[in-house]
């Protein structure tokens, strides 16, 4: 069936740092891939979307290629800000089992100054 | 873009009531609607698909007759924790889905607590 393996946490860097969260998945169609921001108290937020093979997602400065050759969609920002801090969770939406979404299990991120 | 609120927040209940969760969107029609249970430091766990005007289809391991839902417009969904227990205490969380667009929108979500 479908899943999706994310980076364990948590993750601690300094500000200015470089991010990368690693995300593989499997998928029995051609799934769409997802990574969603959830800050402390509060509900998920899209952060990007790709929705087929080399799609490029991006926003606020992150970003993350579509790899169907290595089925990853790995999360990356160049320059972490303390208020990058919150738990990243990659997921997969697969047409071919109704759109259900599949969820990693969360990579907690902690940006110090 | 795609606003979905939940109401309320948070709820705090005795043991034995029922609790019931709103789920809206805001400004789109969601025709499919989808109620998620998060554990602290855990990831979503998806509960129950709502279509509007359908029963809902429930995951394995997920009790219909604990967790009623009810899907009665484009725009509100509901999750009634009926005669909650400690155990139901959790982060509850829904999302729509505009149109097909595989884009999921997160409510907010509702932090159960049963004494």
């Amino acid at each position: 069936g479908d899943s999706v393996t994310q980076m364990e946490g948590p993750v601690t860097l300094s500000e200015e740092a470089f991010l990368t969260i690693n995300c593989t998945y499997t998928a029995t169609g051609y799934p769409s891939l997802f990574w969603y921001v959830q800050y402390p108290g509060e509900g998920l937020q899209l952060l990007l979307k790709a929705t087929k093979a080399d799609d490029k997602g991006s926003n606020k400065g992150f970003e993350a290629t579509y790899r169907k050759e290595t089925t990853s969609f790995h999360l990356e920002k160049g320059s972490v800000q303390v208020s990058d801090s919150a738990v990243y969770f990659c997921a997969l939406s697969d047409r071919a089992t109704g759109n259900q979404f599949y969820f990693g299990t969360g990579t907690s991120l902690t940006v110090i100054p | 873009g795609a606003v979905v609120s939940q109401h309320p927040s948070r709820v705090i209940c005795k043991s034995g009531t029922s609790v019931k969760i709103e789920c809206r969107s805001l400004d789109f029609q969601a025709t499919t609607m989808f109620w998620y249970r998060q554990f602290p430091k855990q990831s979503l766990m998806l509960m129950a698909t709502s279509n509007e005007g359908s029963k809902a289809t429930y995951e394995q391991g997920v009790e219909k007759d604990k967790f009623l839902i009810n899907h009665a417009s484009l725009t509100l969904s509901t999750l009634t924790v009926t005669s909650a227990h400690p155990e139901d205490s959790s982060f509850y969380i829904c999302s729509a889905e505009r149109g097909r667009q595989e884009t999921q929108y997160f409510g907010p979500g509702t932090r159960l607590l049963v004494l």
